[in-house]
């Protein structure tokens, strides 16, 4: 089983709509939990923190699940510029500093 | 503020050949990471540094990988020789020590063995 599952979509959702999905980890003592975001053929940019009584920024709202261990994403209000793929990312306590990501989510936004 | 900084942007050789990456980390990140990149296998660590020393190479495909961090201004990775396999988009990142700290990634170097 790997360690950060995700959904891999795509996901497509009209402009102007909210699209949710979730990422599931494995390790139960997880300390700290990211929403990177890869645009096609660039590199991974930080778009959020994930903390223990969730989060938003603008558009965006990440919660953490710790009894059933996943966290989530919702984009309300998309746009055209959201289409990417949206990559789940964990920090096991046993690897302090170790990132593991999950492979993505796509997300398409369409006119 | 300048990010990570990878060179090159593209490299293409043929097989066999010895490859060089290199990465500046941004200033006062302590932590470097070397990733890659497939369609096939996502985003890999590979190996990664903690106040210049490796703490964690597991990720190092072979012994034909190689990694240093002589300071804490600049890395490289080696591959001698190369395959034809090791082809994928190699990214570095840097962080502040600690596991809440986010990576921030260079651009990356696309990398193709032919």
């Amino acid at each position: 089983r790997k360690e950060v599952e995700q959904d891999p979509g795509p996901f497509n959702v009209p402009e102007g709509a909210t699209v949710a999905f979730n990422c599931t980890y494995s390790n139960s003592a997880s300390q700290s939990f990211f929403w990177y975001r890869q645009d096609c053929r660039k590199e991974p940019k930080l778009l959020m923190s994930v903390y223990s009584s969730g989060n938003e920024d603008g558009r965006f709202t990440a919660q953490l699940n710790r009894a059933s261990q996943y966290i989530s994403l919702l984009i309300r209000d998309s746009k055209l510029s959201d289409s990417a793929t949206y990559l789940c990312v964990v920090t096991p306590t046993d690897s302090w500093g170790k990132l593991q990501f999950g492979a993505g989510t796509q997300v398409v936004v369409t006119p | 503020d300048a990010g990570v900084i990878q060179s090159p942007r593209h490299e293409v050789t043929e097989m066999g050949q010895e490859v060089t990456l290199r990465c500046k980390p941004i200033s006062g990140h302590n932590s470097l990471f070397w990733y890659r990149q497939t369609m096939m296998r996502g985003l890999e660590l590979l190996i990664y540094f903690n106040n210049n020393v490796p703490i964690d190479d597991s990720g190092m495909p072979e012994d034909r990988f190689s990694a240093k961090m002589p300071n804490a201004s600049f890395s490289t990775l080696k591959i001698q020789p190369s395959e034809p396999r090791d082809s994928a988009v190699y990214f570095c990142a840097s962080s502040l020590t600690g596991g809440n700290q986010p990576q921030h990634f260079g651009d990356g170097t696309r990398l193709s063995i032919l």
